[in-house]
């Protein structure tokens, strides 16, 4: 079974901090994709990121980054310089192999990210 | 503009009403899914649809029903809704099989049975 924690229930920071969010994922499929969606107080969700299994390069996006480690099975991410606009729920999802018939998006429950001014 | 529309955004009912929501993707995207949030759970997938005509149950398929007649439809429909189907719902697609591409998602239904 597919599975994937967010420890962080809820984080605060100031303005400026940098925060790391942390996903840990669980999977037995060796082909697999990870993502990161924000869903900011109106309620949509919107993609950030996605990567897969054979890609381990960190990534870099303005103030965003990812850092994907196998060894550790995790896809954390960071906001450098964090925004009262970066408030939001973050979520980490693991989409498994569609050979193997794990095609469903699994989500992790979600970090609540609130900057302060 | 590539997206995925559903409706209502809000909708209020009462027990045992039946109701319907609405999904359409304007990608030719052959998956689909409905998905529901709820504090604290996340997001857990209710339907899927690899393609017409081809559905399947996700993790908590129990109160509702889909179906996939056309390519670029998928509708939520709950027969007799009850309280603990008050929750926040997205419909989702994606290319092929699966959300190993990017899945795009609709806006989200926030239903309320009271």
């Amino acid at each position: 079974a597919q599975k994937v924690t967010q420890a962080q229930t809820e984080i605060s920071v100031v303005e400026k901090e940098d925060v790391t969010l942390d996903c840990v994922y669980e999977t037995r499929d060796t082909t697999y994709y990870l993502f990161w969606y924000k869903q900011p107080p109106s309620g949509e969700l919107v993609f950030l990121i996605r990567r897969n299994s054979f890609d381990e390069q960190n990534e870099i996006s303005g103030r965003y980054s990812w850092n994907f480690q196998k060894s550790t099975s995790s896809f954390n991410f960071t906001i450098t310089a964090s925004q009262v606009v970066d408030s939001a729920v973050y979520f980490c999802a693991l989409s498994g192999d569609p050979q193997g018939g794990s095609e469903k998006l699994v989500f992790g429950k979600g970090t609540k990210l609130t900057v302060n001014p | 503009e590539a997206q995925v529309t559903q409706n209502p955004r809000y909708l209020i009912t009462v027990t045992g009403k039946k109701l319907t929501v609405t999904c359409s993707q304007n990608m030719n995207h052959e998956y689909m899914s409905w998905y529901r949030q709820d504090p604290g759970l996340g997001l857990r997938q209710i339907y899927y649809s690899m393609n017409v005509e081809v559905t399947d149950k996700g993790d908590v398929p129990e109160g509702y029903k889909v179906s996939r007649k056309e390519k670029r439809n998928f509708p939520l429909i709950l027969e007799s809704p009850s309280p603990n189907q008050t929750s926040l719902y997205f419909c989702a697609s994606s290319l092929i099989g699966g959300h190993g591409t990017e899945a795009f998602f609709g806006q989200g239904t926030r239903l309320t049975v009271v």
